[in-house]
């Protein structure tokens, strides 16, 4: 049973550019968070994905946006790129619709922006 | 929206000694509040979760307590081992989870 997949696990891109990053979740589950975490602070929620619809929205610009596929894989774009972007990107898991219990994470994309 | 507080942000305990991470909550909606451990470079791993129709719940040597009162929560670690050393965040919520700042905890052999 394959736990959360991410990919790539690392990226670099500089300001401007566009990034996408992915993430399948834990076999079973059918709702997909994303959270962005800086160095030495807790993880952010940045928005959740359940029937391929945003359900929940951080305080995040609309740079970020996602997108979930029938097989509730999800996708976490980011567009004009800032330094302040680089963090580790996390995806969670979980089963049951809108809410955040009993989540799994994935092993993150650590993206670096120079 | 919510805000969770914790505390302390580090903590070094004693092999074998105790540790109790503290964290409050704004939101008097919030009715989930799980504990992740993170250790360096790795995902955060869920450890415990309490809802908010429960006080007190245990797993072997970690327990959380809940009063929805006072909207504060902790994480009990007992007998402590080296292996407990990492960064443990809590979190809480209702419909997403809003994250603490973590407590690096460093157990000393």
């Amino acid at each position: 049973d394959a736990g959360v997949t991410q990919s790539p696990t690392h990226l670099i891109k500089t300001r401007g550019q566009q990034v996408t990053l992915r993430c399948s979740p834990k076999s079973g589950h059918d709702t997909v968070s994303w959270y962005q975490q800086a160095l030495g602070q807790g993880p952010q929620f940045i928005f959740q994905y359940y029937e391929e619809e945003e359900r929940q929205r951080g305080n995040f610009p609309d740079r970020f946006s996602g997108h979930q596929f029938p097989n509730y894989s999800s996708e976490l774009n980011v567009n004009a790129l800032l330094l302040g972007d680089s963090a580790l990107y996390l995806c969670a898991s979980s089963l049951s619709a809108g809410n955040n219990r009993g989540q799994f994470f994935g092993p993150g994309t650590r993206l670096t922006v120079l | 929206g919510e805000n969770v507080e914790q505390h302390p942000s580090t903590l070094s305990v004693q092999e074998g000694d105790s540790a109790v991470i503290k964290c409050t909550y704004s939101d008097s909606a919030s009715n989930y509040f799980p504990w992740y451990k993170q250790e360096l470079g790795k995902r955060p791993q869920l450890i415990i979760d309490i809802r908010s129709n429960v006080g007190e719940k245990k797993d072997q040597r970690i327990a959380v307590t809940l009063n929805k009162t006072a909207k504060h929560f902790s994480l009990h670690i007992t007998e402590t081992q080296p292996e407990d050393s990492a960064v443990y965040f809590c979190a809480g919520g209702y419909q997403k989870v809003t994250f603490g700042t973590g407590t690096k905890l460093q157990v000393i052999p």
